[in-house]
């Protein structure tokens, strides 16, 4: 029930295309969806995130759009551009005690964006 | 922009020996954090600690694993005797509360021959 999967493994996309990768959870408790794009040899860096009461967020050519009957939620990538080329990773979090949140992450996504 | 600090970036042991990896969170977090990412895998979670008390753990965090905030600023994770399976890559993260201001740091890349 902790878990969250994560689409497609690998992605492969032309610049100028639309990338879309898709995660699934199943615990309700969730209340917090970040996205989260890792570059090689660093950490994952929040890209953005959506609580469960609204069904859209954009942030400029990044949006995420979430489903909650149907406990799904995606990131949309507008105009991709080479250096989008990252390993993405969808996430999800519910409060634990006090104001601790742990963030149980999806396998993560392998993004190319070819020139 | 604040940055969490990981110390070593790369550290190679033999198992059986003991390490200890350094983190400096934010310095308004009160929250803190440390994952691993075995390589090619997930992130996942280990421990959080809040109030200088562990917060939660996971199933992986097991009486190897300790951490501590010995100052007002140093968070660290030490591993009491390294297995070939503790090498991954850890990170540590610090937010402000909640969800807010979570940030991951570069993290220490742990090698156990």
């Amino acid at each position: 029930q902790q878990q969250v999967k994560q689409s497609p493994q690998s992605l492969i996309v032309q610049k100028g295309g639309i990338s879309i990768i898709n995660c699934a959870y199943e615990n309700t408790a969730f209340d917090y969806f970040p996205w989260y794009q890792q570059f090689p040899g660093k950490g994952p860096a929040l890209l953005i995130a959506i609580r469960p009461d609204v069904s859209e967020k954009k942030e400029g050519r990044f949006t995420i759009s979430f489903n909650k009957s149907a406990k799904q939620f995606s990131l949309h990538i507008m105009d991709s551009q080479p250096g989008d080329s990252a390993t993405y990773f969808c996430a999800a979090s519910k409060r634990g005690g006090g104001s601790n949140y742990k963030l149980t992450f999806g396998k993560g996504t392998l993004l190319t964006v070819n020139p | 922009e604040p940055e969490v600090t990981q110390t070593p970036s790369h550290q190679v042991t033999q198992m059986g020996q003991e390490v200890i990896l350094r983190c400096v969170p934010i310095s308004n977090h009160l929250y803190f954090y440390w994952y691993r990412q075995i390589l090619g895998q997930k992130v996942e979670f280990l421990v959080s600690f809040y109030n200088n008390e562990i917060s939660e753990k996971s199933e992986i965090f097991d009486d190897q694993f300790s951490v501590e905030r010995p100052d007002g600023s140093n968070f660290t994770l030490k591993i009491r005797s390294t297995k070939l399976e503790d090498s991954a890559m850890y990170f540590c993260a610090s937010s402000e509360g909640g969800n807010y201001g979570y940030t991951f740091g570069s993290g220490t890349r742990l090698t156990v021959v």
